[in-house]
């Protein structure tokens, strides 16, 4: 079966712009969960949905936003960029959620660079 | 604070050889801890998810072992090949009040021929 898919892969922002990121979860996963990537920080998570609710978030800004339709697809907005979002931005899937103990399916990513 | 550390930050080996990735964890309560593969430029992939009750997970050549008491996990990697080249990350799972996964920083393996 297909799995995760983020679109786009690549991106050029300018500063003050805003982004929108887009995953579609494994077909039949009802959870999807968002995640930074940057050299110096590791992957650090930013927040999950579970049909359509957000269960979960890390410690972000409120620039950082997503949302989950009701066919599980997701996205992630990030408003008034700035150049230090420039990271790799990973979205993983799963059919229950974090707590289930379910393995978490990641995607390529979306590398956003901002100028 | 609830933190991942992984050990070393880079290793270089030969093609063929053994090595093992070292993580030690002050996550608690942890409801599992899993070890991921990721390849330059991807998404990580899943090798092994071991819950605190479980001492060790093989997948192929790549062997995980978890000691609950001294919160530390290893990730063995024997007779190594060119595609083992990748950052492996050590994840686990915090159960206290909502759910969290904590990551390591990853240790970044270059298999040489």
């Amino acid at each position: 079966k297909a799995g995760v898919t983020q679109t786009p892969r690549y991106l050029i922002k300018t500063r003050g712009q805003q982004v929108t990121l887009s995953c579609s979860p494994i077909s039949g996963h009802r959870s999807v969960s968002w995640y930074q990537q940057t050299p110096g920080q590791g992957l650090q998570f930013l927040f999950e949905y579970f049909s359509e609710t957000q269960r979960n978030k890390g410690n972000f800004p409120g620039r950082f936003s997503g949302r989950q339709f009701s066919n599980s697809r997701s996205e992630m907005n990030v408003s008034t960029l700035e150049l230090g979002d420039s990271a790799l931005y990973l979205c993983a899937s799963s059919l229950s959620g974090t707590g289930s103990g379910n393995t978490i399916y990641f995607g390529e990513g979306s590398w956003l660079t901002v100028v | 604070k609830n933190q991942v550390e992984q050990s070393p930050q880079s290793l270089i080996i030969l093609e063929g050889k053994n090595c093992t990735l070292q993580c030690n964890y002050t996550v608690s309560p942890f409801s599992n801890l899993r070890w991921y593969k990721q390849d330059t430029g991807r998404g990580p992939v899943s090798l092994t998810i071991m819950t605190f009750s479980e001492n060790t997970k093989s997948n192929g050549r790549y062997t995980a072992t978890l000691d609950a008491d001294t919160k530390q996990s290893s990730l063995h990697i024997t007779a190594s090949q060119l595609s083992d080249s990748a950052s492996y990350i050590c994840v686990v799972l915090l159960t206290s009040g909502t759910y969290k996964y904590i990551f390591g920083t990853g240790t970044r393996l270059k298999v040489l021929a």
